[in-house]
Order: C-alpha cells, then structure tokens, then sequence
C-alpha cells in the first residue's frame, strides 16, 4: 500500500519557466512532509518540509503548498535553473511514528 | 556536505560474503537510519536506531543486521550477499525524529 504517491516519474519544463512537483498522500494521520532533492550517486539533500499546521512554506525558489482536505502537496520550483534538473522525492511522517514514508521520486528535466 | 559521513565509498565483493557499512551521524543527532537505493528505483527504509536502540524497522533482510554504538556511528552489516543486494545504501541522521540529514552513501556490487 503506498501511503505516499509520486504519479509522474517524470517531468520537463523550460529554464526560467515554473516547475510544479506534486505528490499526493493517503494517511491522514501524516502531519510532517519533506521534499527532498537527488542527484545521481548521490545521497537526497533535504529542501524544505511544511508541517500540517501550515499550507504553505516559501525558502527563496521553492515553495511547498499543503492542501490537507485533498491529501496533496506541491512542491513549486521558481524561476527553474538547470542546477534543478534532479530526482525529487516527497516524504511524510506523523507524530505517532516517526518513520519517513517516501514517494518513489520524480525525475525533473530543466531544458535550457 | 550534510555532515553525515558513510565508508567506505564503493565496495566489491563476492556472493556469500559478509560486509559491514559504516556510518557517522551530524553531531549531536542520536537518530540513524538506513535506507536502500536499488538501480534508480525509490529508497527503501531499512532500519532506525535511536540513542543505540533500534526504533523502527522497514524492509530488512534477516541476513541484514545494524547497531548504533555509544558514541552514535553505526554499522550496517550485510551477510550471506547476493546479486540482488547490489545498490546504494545510504545513511540518515537527525536530532530526534525531524528532519533526516543524508550521508553520500556507500555503492555495493556484488559479484
């Protein structure tokens, strides 16, 4: 059962331009989400988390948006640079088991 | 650099061997968790220790052990391999229970 749920494996988007990363959740009882970023043969570098207390969380070019009734979060890239181009993964945990329950990550291609 | 440090960085070794992976959390962090990368698929959690006691466990072999030592570095040792076991075995450290801090991983091939 996939508690956390990446449905696009990949996405493209032009530099400068908006990438939108989504990912959707079937817990509600998930109350902490992370997105984190992966180059290859590397190890996931954290971006920037929302608790569910917050339906948006802004660090310079990202934001994440929560929307608890949908069960959904995004992640929004802006403006894209090629630096981004990475696998993004989205992540939760709750209060009651701390444990990161991890989407299966979204290839994002910056084209120049 | 995360702070977390992982050795070593590649290993090659036989099947039916026995490794062990290493891992030093931030400082300060009591948490460690270890995760499977196979072949560009998702990272599988693998186990969570706390302070030296184990939390949590994922999706971890029986022939997969770990410990987290007084001084808070862990080992993850991998015994009786196969060619399945190939991939990136990344280590986690946070302060608690938040936010996980990423180690460069170690990259297993198994022969």
């Amino acid at each position: 059962d996939q508690q956390v749920k990446q449905n696009s494996p990949s996405l493209s988007v032009q530099e400068g331009r908006i990438s939108i990363l989504n990912c959707d959740y079937t817990n509600s009882m998930f109350d902490y989400f992370l997105w984190y970023k992966k180059y290859p043969a590397e190890g996931p570098t954290f971006l920037i988390s929302i608790s569910s207390i917050k339906d948006k969380n802004e660090d310079g070019r990202f934001t994440v948006f929560l929307n608890k009734s949908a069960k959904h979060l995004s992640l929004h890239i802006v403006p894209s640079q090629p630096g981004d181009s990475a696998v993004y993964f989205c992540a939760a945990s709750s209060i009651s088991n701390y444990q990161l329950i991890w989407g299966a990550g979204t290839k994002l291609i910056i084209k120049p | 650099d995360s702070g977390v440090t992982q050795t070593p960085k590649h290993l090659i070794t036989a099947t039916g061997q026995r490794v062990t992976l290493r891992c030093s959390p931030r400082s300060g962090d009591l948490s460690v968790y270890w995760y499977q990368q196979s072949l560009d698929q998702g990272l599988q959690f693998l186990i969570h220790y706390y302070n030296g006691e184990e939390r949590a466990k994922g999706n971890i072999l029986e022939r997969f052990s770990a410990q987290q030592f007084p001084d808070l570095h862990s080992e993850l040792n991998l015994s009786s391999l196969e060619l399945g076991d190939s991939a990136l075995y990344f280590c986690a450290s946070s302060k608690q229970t938040d936010t996980q801090y990423f180690g460069p991983g170690t990259r297993l091939t198994v022969l």
